[in-house]
Parts: C-alpha cells; structure tokens; sequence
C-alpha cells in the first residue's frame, strides 16, 4: 500500500495564480482530509470529506475549494493564490469514527511570491 | 468547542535524560487523544493513542496516560535518543458526528544532544 500520497512536493505561484494540490489514498478510507500548517500555530482544518460526494468546511476554509468524486481522491484548488496562503500542506485520511488514526501524507510546501 | 493546549517549545535535553510534554485538552464529549510525532521534512506519523479514561498508550518507550480528572494527556520517555529529536503534537479526536474531525496542539519541537 502506498498509503496517502501528494503531489507535488515543492510549489511556488505567483499571486492570482491558481493550482491544485492532488492527494490520493489507497485504504478505502471515508474521512480525508486537507490542513496547513504554520510555525507555532499547528495543524488547521482547512476542509473534509465524510465520503465521495460530501464535503464539509474546517477552520481556515477561505480561498480554497475541494471536491470528492472518489473514495481514493481529494484535491485541493486554490482559487487566487496569496501570499497569506504560502504555507506547508498535508492531506489526511482515516475510518470514520473517533479513535481512528490519521494518516497523514508527507506534504506540499507552496510558496506564493 | 473542542481545543489543545500543548507545553511550548522548544526543548532541548542530554541524551538519556527524561521527558515531559505537557497536554491538556477540553472537549464537550468523550474524546479518543493523540500523540504525533514529525520529524524533519515528513508529515506526521501516529506515536501513539488513548481512546477512554486510564487508558495509557505506549508506543517506543514513550507513554501517555488519559487522564479525566485533569483533562491531560502528558507524553513521557525514560531515556531520550538523538532520533527522538522530532516536533511531537497532542491531538484529540471529536466524537463521530463530525466524521473524524482532529484538533491538534500548537507542536513541541524537541532536540536531544549527544
């Protein structure tokens, strides 16, 4: 199993630049997931996903969109990137319920000039 | 709502030494708690969980206990190495309603010298 996967690794936009973070799993989990995550402010929920076709806003939600049309794939769309946006990028999945782990994905660092 | 509130870094120790991470959480509900570790340019990889009260999660020679009463979860190993160096996250994890929804702690970054 490859586990959860993200492409690309490195990214750098210029502002008003658009683009999409892919992340794909392979554990037929329902619950995905997209954070960022700045110095000394953790992990934020930017949105979720419960299951294909069903996806819900976390935390920092504004100035990005996702959908998910597959159990396997949700990508993440940043619409007109800012520099406020310049951050590190995981994707995550798990089975639905509390208690389950998270896997995590090894990350998108974008830089947006 | 549902927040973590974790001990600042960073922390530097001696190898062998002991380890203390503070953690303590509020939930409305009954939550499973989380330890995550990170290291350099990697995502964050499970170090170990606690899914009811007295619960203790191990995992490596490091250990959590889910305390009720204190509303905390304080990560603790014996020895450290130098591969413990790491940024090490508490988490907690909302009941189903929301899915899986996760709430992490600010990080702690941890450096063990030789």
């Amino acid at each position: 199993n490859a586990g959860v996967t993200q492409t690309p690794k490195f990214q750098v936009l210029k502002t008003g630049q658009s683009m999409t973070l892919q992340c794909a799993q392979d554990m037929n989990h329902e619950y995905m997931s997209w954070y960022r995550q700045d110095p000394g402010m953790g992990l934020r929920l930017i949105h979720y996903s419960v299951g294909a076709g069903i996806t819900d806003q976390g935390e920092v939600p504004n100035g990005y969109n996702v959908s998910r049309s597959t159990t396997e794939d949700f990508p993440l769309r940043l619409l007109s990137a800012a520099p406020s946006q310049t951050s590190v990028y995981f994707c995550a999945s798990s089975r639905t319920g509390s208690g389950n782990e998270q896997f995590f994905g090894p990350g998108t660092r974008l830089t947006v000039l | 709502g549902d927040s973590v509130t974790q001990m600042e870094g960073p922390v530097t120790l001696s190898e062998e030494a002991f380890l203390t991470i503070n953690c303590t959480y509020t939930a409305t509900g009954y939550p499973s708690l989380f330890w995550y570790v990170q290291y350099p340019g990697e995502g964050l990889q499970l170090l170990l969980k606690a899914t009811k009260a007295d619960d203790k999660g191990s995992n490596k020679g490091f250990e959590a206990t889910y305390r009720k009463e204190t509303t905390s979860f304080h990560l603790e190993k014996g020895s450290v190495q130098v591969s413990d160096s790491a940024v090490y996250f508490c988490a907690l994890s909302d009941p189903p309603v929301t899915g899986n929804q996760f709430y992490f702690g600010t990080g702690t970054s941890l450096t063990v010298i030789p």
